[in-house]
Order: C-alpha cells, then sequence, then structure tokens
C-alpha cells in the first residue's frame, strides 16, 4: 500500500538559515504533491503543488523539489523566521481521478530567534 | 470570504452518546472532505462528497460513523454511539472544481469521548 514518511523529528534551526524538509513515498507514483503548514489547534494550510513533470516549485521564500525517481520532495524555507514555526505536511494524490490525498504524519519545525 | 465554518469548535460527551459534527464549505466549492486528526495515525480521510454526493467513504471506520450533503452549503459527520476511540480532532475541508486540487481547511471540531 502507498506509504509516506516525513522527518519524524522536530527539526530546530537558526533565525536566518534554510530549513529543509523531507517527504519520501512508496509502491506509488503520485500525479502531484502537496504542502501544507498547520499551527497548533488550527486547520492545514496550503502552501504549494508540484506536479510530477515539475522537477521544482518556488513561492517567496519557499521552494520545493519533486524527485520522481528518488520518489522524495524536499522543502525549502530560505531566510527562516520565527513566525515560521509550525509542523509542515505532505501529501500525494491516490491516483487516477480520486480527489482522495495521502497524508504524511508532518515535521514540527522551530526556528529559534 | 469566511472560510470552511465548523461547529461545535469542542465537543465533550460521554461514551454511547451520539454526536453530530457540522461544515459550511466554502462557497462555490463543489469538493466536501471530512477527516479525522490524531497523533498516532494523523490526517486520516473520512469521506468525501462532490456535488453533494458521497464519491469515497472507505475511511468511515464503522457503522457508528456517517455523513450527509443535503445541500451545496451544509454537511454533517454522525457519529453514534460515540467511544472513547473516537476522542479526536475533526476537519472539513473543501475545493473547488476541475484542476484546483488545493484543500482548504476549517478550524476543526476537538471530540472527547469519556
Amino acid at each position: 500500500s502507498q506509504k509516506i514518511e516525513q522527518n519524524s523529528e522536530a527539526l530546530n534551526i537558526q533565525e536566518g538559515k534554510t530549513a529543509t524538509l523531507t517527504c519520501n513515498y512508496t509502491n506509488y507514483s503520485p500525479a502531484y504533491l502537496q504542502w501544507y503548514r498547520q499551527d497548533p489547534g488550527r486547520g492545514p494550510v496550503f502552501l504549494l503543488l508540484i506536479r510530477e513533470n515539475e522537477k521544482e516549485k518556488r513561492k517567496e521564500r519557499l521552494k520545493v523539489t519533486f524527485d520522481t525517481t528518488l520518489k522524495q520532495s524536499l522543502f525549502h524555507i530560505t531566510a527562516s523566521q520565527p513566525a515560521d514555526s509550525a509542523t509542515y505536511l505532505c501529501a500525494l494524490d491516490s491516483g487516477g481521478n480520486n480527489r482522495k490525498l495521502i497524508w504524511g504524519l508532518g515535521t514540527s519545525l522551530a526556528v529559534n530567534p | 470570504d469566511a472560510g470552511v465554518i465548523q461547529s461545535p469548535r469542542h465537543e465533550v460527551t460521554e461514551m454511547g452518546q451520539e454526536v453530530t459534527l457540522r461544515c459550511k464549505p466554502i462557497s462555490g466549492h463543489d469538493y466536501l472532505f471530512w477527516y479525522r486528526q490524531t497523533m498516532m495515525r494523523g490526517l486520516e480521510l473520512l469521506i468525501y462528497f462532490n456535488n453533494n454526493v458521497p464519491i469515497d467513504d472507505s475511511g468511515m471506520p464503522e457503522d457508528r460513523f456517517s455523513a450527509k450533503m443535503p445541500n451545496a452549503s451544509f454537511s454533517t459527520l454522525k457519529i453514534q454511539p460515540s467511544e472513547p476511540r473516537d476522542s479526536a480532532v475533526y476537519f472539513c475541508a473543501s475545493s473547488l472544481p476541475a484542476t484546483q486540487e488545493t484543500q482548504y481547511f476549517g478550524p476543526g471540531t476537538r471530540l472527547l469521548v469519556l
């Protein structure tokens, strides 16, 4: 069955550094992959979507890569700020015309001032 | 736009009681999703609707769970009877048609079954 893995340990970095989060998947070839941010007590918020034919996508300080050979996506936050502290979730489509997403457990990021 | 609206925000009930969670999707969105989130299992899709019709309910745990969408602006998720293992945060999300795969989440309902 489809499986998604994200860094299980929390990531602590210094303000101004680049944060890199990993999403690995197995037994599957998704058509697209999404990254969401979730703050405590709130619902996930969409950040970026990247399709299988795209290698890289950028939005302001955010960058996502998608390597279908390695079955991996990397999510980068450059010039990180304490306000970037949150849990980041990776989600993949389940295939076909189904709108069902398969979600990773998320990685907690803490940016220290 | 007010975003996805869910009620109640918090619910505490006793085992065996019926629980009804409510959701109003963003106007114009024709997909609606119900999720459950726990620390151990993360976000799990329970069911989703397209144009008020249930499309995939394979994530509904058992017959105690049911969901309805009587119109484009309202959906309910009902648990009857509730059990302590149902304690979780339940999210509703909606999305646009066609190639708009982005999902917009509500604030969630935190359910505690004693």
